[in-house]
């Protein structure tokens, strides 16, 4: 079965840049129609999504943060990793990675991790 | 841009109930596309329906999602207690690649 989970830090100093792995099982980030992405929820507010990584390493980001976001992928380890740098207290959110398919779901987000929660406080 | 406008913010209704939520699209969209997601407090999103109409897997058919170009609906025949919760809609796209629409919250009346 397909499993993600989120790992990075609970608390970033605003400036700072923040590093979120996710590390996946039940699916290769090889196989053609895959990808993985990134979508945060600030408490109490809606989905945001920042990013996505395809099987082909074609990357797409939220056109409002891209100039901040960078998404990358380790195939071997099963893991994709997300960076955004320059953190704000408005940043402070839950960071969730999802799997996405083509064929399976159309590229909506069929599995996703439990989610992190990152806070942006000095 | 494609901007995802859903309604209404909150629905207060019963058990046994039917409910319809709505969102809209600012263009018109690809059906196979827009999907719907339920969130509970605390929990990851589960998705309901992908390309409009289908249903994930293990998702009751309760759930039914219809439209199509800007206007689509989800649709929940007779709510069932678990069934209280927020719902968003969702598009995959060319500029932005994701967008969510802000959410419909389903609360027991």
């Amino acid at each position: 079965q397909i499993t993600l989970k989120e790992s990075g830090p609970t608390l970033v100093k605003p400036t700072q840049t923040l590093t979120l792995t996710c590390t996946f099982s039940g699916f290769s980030l090889s196989t053609s129609g895959v990808g993985v992405g990134w979508i945060r929820q600030p408490p109490g507010k809606a989905l945001e999504w920042l990013a996505l990584i395809y099987w082909d390493d074609d990357k797409r980001y939220s056109p409002s943060l891209k100039s901040r976001l960078t998404i990358t992928k380790d195939t071997s380890k099963n893991q994709v990793v997300l960076t955004m740098t320059n953190m704000d207290p408005v940043d402070t959110a839950t960071y969730y990675c999802a799997h996405s398919s083509r064929v399976n779901s159309g590229w909506s987000f069929d599995y996703w991790g439990q989610g992190t929660l990152v806070t942006v406080s000095s | 841009e494609i901007v995802l406008t859903q309604s209404p913010g909150t629905l207060s209704l019963s058990p046994g109930e039917r409910a319809t939520l709505s969102c809209r699209a600012s263009q018109i969209v690809t059906s196979s596309y827009l999907a719907w997601y339920q969130q509970k407090p605390g929990q990851a999103p589960r998705l309901l329906i992908y390309g409009a109409s289908s249903r994930a897997t293990g998702i009751p058919d309760r759930f039914s999602g219809s439209g199509s170009g800007t206007d689509f609906t989800l649709t929940i025949s007779r709510l069932e207690p678990e069934d209280f919760a927020v719902y968003y809609c969702q598009h995959y796209g060319s500029s932005p690649t994701y967008t969510f629409g802000q959410g419909t919250k389903l609360e027991i009346k």
